[in-house]
């Protein structure tokens, strides 16, 4: 089985702080993980990814997240947030390159001015 | 290249009656799976496809069929809709050779009263 938390429902920052949305994952096996953003009334929108190699990925709109093995974490990183990045952060996890991803519950991020 | 393709967008259904989600990809992806999205609950996989003539089931597939005839197409099938699937339905897509992250369509919100 695999598995994904968020442990936080809601993430508030100042716009130009830095941020930091946390994920952890129970997965057997090598762990493919993946965040993606869904904006109101949106389908969601792939971020980055994480396969293997360097523990920090970097994805779109300045986003990176890095990888920790030990503590199985993949967190969410932005060194100086934008009120655009506003939104709903999920992550995800597969095993290997099998189709299924399981979500986690979701993280709302706010920014504000 | 219009991507991932889900109609209709919105539906209002009887309890009881029965009715076929849309689904279809332009990008020659393998893999293409169903998820619904609920408040508080992420998005759980219904179910999914790793090629033509392949299917499994995910998280949650009681009440619903799927068939996937051609690499582009993936219909949702409600056999007989019920209040409990009011939800958010997105379909998403990616290739096989390489663990990408999904793309995925735009949702279609359904209601059944």
């Amino acid at each position: 089985a695999q598995s994904v938390a968020q442990p936080e429902d809601q993430v508030n920052v100042a716009e130009g702080n830095p941020l930091t949305v946390k994920c952890t994952y129970s997965v057997s096996g090598n762990p493919y993980l993946f965040w993606y953003v869904q904006y109101p009334n949106r389908g969601l929108q792939f971020l980055l990814k994480y396969i293997t190699g360097d523990n920090l990925v970097k994805g779109s709109y300045g986003f990176e997240a890095e990888f920790n093995k030990s503590q199985t974490s993949f967190h969410l990183k932005k060194p100086s947030a934008l009120v655009s990045d506003s939104a709903l952060y999920f992550c995800a996890v597969s095993r290997s390159n099998a189709g299924k991803s399981t979500f986690g519950d979701g993280t709302t991020l706010t920014v504000k001015p | 290249n219009a991507g991932v393709t889900q109609t209709p967008k919105f539906q209002v259904l009887k309890t009881g009656q029965s009715m076929t989600l849309q689904c279809a990809q332009d990008m020659n992806h393998e893999y293409m799976s169903w998820y619904r999205q609920d408040p508080g609950m992420g998005l759980r996989l219904i179910h999914y496809s790793v090629g033509a003539g392949i299917t499994d089931q995910g998280e949650v597939p009681n009440g619903y069929n799927v068939s996937r005839s051609t690499t582009e197409d993936f219909p949702l099938r409600l056999l007989s809709a019920a209040p409990s699937q009011t939800s958010v339905y997105f379909c998403a897509s990616k290739p096989g050779t390489y663990n990408y992250g999904y793309t995925f369509g735009s949702g279609t919100r359904l209601t059944v009263v």
